[in-house]
């Protein structure tokens, strides 16, 4: 199946510092999802992007599908920012299963 | 819009009993939803895709008669894990998917439910 690693696991930020942080994955997709896991487990969708770029507030992501690597932007970073950010990728082959990264732990201190 | 709740949000059980776990689109229809499984400081593990009317697709190494889904409706989905044991316990979290550029998806996350058995 397809493998969907992010870099860097875990990201320590002073409030106020930018931020990237990446998905790599092994296969072509058709769907890519950013979310982020506040401390409580609840999965907020950040990014629907298979492909392209978008902005939201503070927040932007490009998927370069050909490539296949996403990067999400997180500008002036708040401790709200804290949590677990994944993405999520369904393969455009075969049979099409939902594969989640293995995550980017974001701490961001006051 | 796009709210899926999920109930209960934690339940403590006993070993051998069975827990039930419901899943609801709340403004949407949601003809696929998904079970995810999440143990401490891992990733979601996908455990099963379930299309309404239809039997789920489970995938490999999940045990279908251990974990019974269900999708009654375009807003509902239930899993029910049978007979729980100690290793049973995790964060359980559903996801109901909402059609995109008329070919894919995006998935929307109900707040999980967290599961200890004793």
């Amino acid at each position: 199946g397809i493998q969907v690693e992010q870099s860097p696991p875990d990201l320590i930020l002073q409030e106020g510092a930018n931020s990237t942080l990446r998905c790599n994955f092994s296969d072509s997709v058709n769907n890519l999802q950013w979310f982020h896991q506040n401390p409580w487990g609840q999965l907020i969708n950040l990014f629907y992007i298979p492909s392209g770029t978008k902005q939201n507030g503070r927040l932007s992501a490009t998927t370069v599908a050909t490539e296949r690597y996403s990067l999400l932007y997180i500008s002036s970073s708040q401790t709200t920012d804290s949590g677990v950010y994944f993405c999520a990728v369904i393969g455009s082959g075969g049979y099409q299963k939902v594969t989640f990264g293995t995550g980017t732990k974001l701490q961001v201190i006051p | 819009g796009a709210v899926v709740s999920q109930h209960p949000s934690w339940v403590i059980c006993k070993s051998g009993t069975s827990v039930k776990i419901e899943c609801r689109s709340l403004d949407f229809q949601a003809t696929t939803m998904f079970w995810y499984r999440q143990f401490p400081k891992q990733s979601l593990m996908l455990m099963a895709t379930s299309n309404e009317g239809s039997k789920a697709t489970y995938e490999q190494g999940v045990e279908k008669d251990k974990f019974l889904i269900n999708h009654a409706s375009l807003t509902l989905s239930t899993l029910t894990v049978t007979s729980a044991h100690p290793e049973d316990s995790s964060f359980y979290i559903c996801s109901a998917a909402r059609r995109r550029d008329g070919i894919s998806y995006e998935q929307y996350f109900g707040p999980g439910t967290r599961l200890t058995v004793t």
